[in-house]
């Protein structure tokens, strides 16, 4: 069964902290990709990254950085945590254009 | 940038069919998605429309219109469990970036 793990399924972190959320997949996809989900907010993208080392902005970078040093794995950074990052984040992975995600299980996160 | 429009909530009851239109504008087109999202749960993709036309996944199916940049997803034979949120979501032809619409609330009554 194809998967997306994503670290930890509920993290409370400190204003000022730097966190690190990690995401592998399985599936060899090229194609890699952060969201955060609020409510009244949707789904709006972070980050993406279309192969190995590289990687492009989303709708609302700012406060976040990515690395992606390793096909499987794409990890996102909160450089100083916030109390506006509580939210939950969802990674995903996909084959290309013409593919749906595959979500991760999601990390709620709480920034105290 | 990216716009789409989906209604926020929509009520049937359980043996119904129930249609969620998404229209949408945008750039970089290169097809439709729906996923289902349940309370607590990540998002699961459920279909891909790239060409004009009907695409049938047992009880759920989707169309698209590219000239009417409009999409639905039609879901049959409803039952309680499919009460969960829909998403529409433009497929971007730069790495398959999606934006997603806000999400369809439905709710399936007995």
């Amino acid at each position: 069964d194809v998967k997306v793990t994503q670290s930890s399924r509920y993290l409370v972190k400190r204003t000022g902290e730097k966190v690190f959320l990690e995401c592998v997949q399985d599936m060899d996809h090229e194609n890699m990709f952060w969201y955060r989900q609020d409510p009244g907010l949707g789904l709006r993208l972070i980050y993406f990254s279309y192969d190995v080392k590289m990687k492009e902005k989303g709708d609302i970078p700012e406060g976040y950085s990515v690395s992606r040093e390793k096909k499987e794995r794409f990890s996102l950074i909160l450089e100083s945590a916030s109390t506006n990052q509580t939210s939950m984040y969802l990674c995903a992975s996909s084959k290309g254009q013409a593919y749906g995600y595959t979500f991760g299980s999601g990390t709620r996160l709480t920034v105290v | 940038g990216q716009s789409l429009e989906q209604p926020s909530e929509v009520t049937a009851v359980e043996g119904a069919i129930v249609q969620i239109n998404c229209t949408y504008q945008t750039s970089g087109f290169y097809g439709l998605s729906w996923y289902q999202q349940h309370d607590g749960g990540a998002p699961t993709f459920l279909s891909y429309n790239g060409l004009d036309g009907l695409e049938e996944t047992g009880r759920f199916s989707s169309f698209l219109s590219r000239s009417d940049s409009y999409g639905y997803l039609l879901l049959q034979e409803l039952q309680m469990k499919d009460s969960a949120s829909y998403f529409c979501a433009v497929n971007e032809a730069n790495a398959g970036k999606s934006t997603f619409g806000d999400g369809t609330t439905l709710t399936v009554k007995p």
